[in-house]
């Protein structure tokens, strides 16, 4: 049981360059959500899914996309990448909204 | 947006000590979940709380949904090395809330 994917695990980018982060989960969760962390400012989050072909933004959204064509798959996209982009992101998934279970972040340094 | 005032923001223990942590809010929680988060990790639940007043433990670990249903404490008996990390509690405002609030963390840092 592998629980919740993030691919890649690191990655560089120029700024102005475009990305995705794909997150897989194998539990039939419902809800999924994109959270970013930075020194100090704690889990900010980014958009989120409460189901197939649904998104939702969070506190963060601007300058990300995200798209949930499957139920286990929540992709999250940068179509210009900016040194603010600069973080980790983690996502994560639930059955109820309350419990969420993380996957294990993907770290992205935009220069 | 809702906000959690988790304290401390971080803490320097010996090896041994026992630590609380706490969350508050100015709103009231249908669900309190704690989470630690080990260094180059997702952060992963500890325990979670369903009902105002109730006491739940996990190992060396109690946290308590407060009776106002506006706080949360975390404690941790007997410290050891495995327990650094950071821990961050969050809160679901009701039963058909979409997502959670999150504290700001507490960084816990142990001296052997």
């Amino acid at each position: 049981n592998a629980g919740v994917t993030q691919t890649p695990k690191f990655r560089v980018l120029k700024t102005g360059q475009s990305m995705t982060l794909l997150c897989a989960q194998d539990m039939n969760h419902e809800y999924m959500y994109w959270y970013r962390q930075d020194p100090g400012m704690g889990l900010r989050l980014i958009h989120y899914s409460v189901g197939e072909g649904t998104t939702a933004k969070g506190e963060v959204p601007d300058g990300y996309n995200v798209s949930r064509l499957k139920k286990q798959n929540f992709l999250l996209g940068l179509e210009s990448a900016a040194p603010s982009q600069t973080s980790v992101y983690f996502c994560a998934s639930s059955l109820w909204a309350n419990v969420l279970t993380f996957g294990a972040g993907s770290r992205l340094t935009v220069l | 947006g809702q906000q959690l005032n988790q304290s401390p923001q971080s803490m320097f223990i010996q090896e041994g000590e026992d630590v609380s942590m706490n969350c508050t809010s100015s709103s009231i929680f249908n669900t309190w979940l704690w989470y630690k988060q080990d260094p180059g990790e997702g952060p992963v639940l500890l325990i979670a709380l369903y009902k105002a007043g109730e006491l739940t433990s996990n190992g060396r670990l109690t946290a308590q949904f407060g009776i106002t249903r506006k706080d949360s404490f975390l404690n941790i008996s007997a410290s050891i090395p495995s327990d650094v990390g950071i821990y961050f509690c969050a809160g679901q405002l009701n039963q058909g809330a979409q997502k959670l609030v999150f504290g700001q963390g507490t960084r816990l840092t142990i001296n052997p």
